[in-house]
């Protein structure tokens, strides 16, 4: 299995801080990997698609870049909604594997 | 309106049989690869299976091969999850989700189920 590690675990923020989530895979995964959001009580939410590629209706602060074994995902400037948790997901291999979550939390 | 929508939570004993699902609407099931992730209490996202309902092709997990048995019924648009066994650590959120482009099997998932809460207790 491709084993995906995010970085921070939990990551303290204000409102309007700008905020950047790593992600990184065990083995080159290409371009092959998705950001989503959760919010507690929630089903998961697509944010990015393959690396990069933000998904229709989420809006434009959010941003996924890397390629190859590293990625992240930032947000430009963090509002009230975006107090959630984070998570990588690698679609490259034959089992796909998430990483371990990141949350943001009020600073 | 697209969607996918579950079955409702579940509770049981060690050792009983289960079966939840996701019906998908608004789109056509068999195109899409439907797949199941599991959240424990407190945890994170575990990919557990995908399955193409067009012709019932299946992928799991090595973490989850031989502990769940995934399934669909295209004649009703319906994914299935199942145990034969149940033990307490099955207890979690169960989510069916679909993958964003048709027949694609290198995608993420774009619609979530609601989820299904599965509590295992004696």
């Amino acid at each position: 299995d491709i084993q995906m590690t995010q970085s921070p675990s939990t990551l303290s923020a204000s409102v309007g801080d700008r905020v950047t989530i790593t992600c990184r895979a065990s083995q080159s995964i290409s371009n092959w990997l998705a950001w989503y959001q959760q919010s507690p009580g929630k089903a998961p939410k697509l944010l990015i698609y393959k690396a990069s590629s933000l998904e229709s209706g989420v809006p434009s602060r959010f941003s996924g870049s890397g390629s190859g074994t590293e990625f992240t995902l930032t947000i430009s400037s963090l509002q009230p909604d975006d107090f959630a948790t984070y998570y990588c997901q690698q679609y490259s291999g034959y089992s796909r594997t998430f990483g371990q979550g990141t949350k943001v939390e009020i600073k | 309106e697209v969607q996918l929508v579950q079955s409702g939570a579940e509770v049981k004993k060690p050792g009983e049989s289960l079966k939840i699902s996701c019906k998908g609407s608004g789109y056509r099931f068999t195109h899409y690869w439907i797949g199941w992730v599991r959240q424990m209490p407190g945890k994170g996202l575990e990919w557990m299976g995908i399955i193409y309902p067009g012709d019932s092709e299946i992928r799991y997990s090595p973490s989850f091969q031989g502990q769940v048995t995934i399934s669909a019924d295209k004649s009703i648009n319906t994914a299935y999850l199942q145990w034969s066994s149940l033990r307490a650590s099955d207890t979690a959120m169960y989510y069916c989700a679909r993958h964003t482009t048709a027949a694609d099997i290198y995608d993420a998932f774009d619609i979530w189920g609601q989820g299904t809460m599965v509590t295992v207790s004696s």
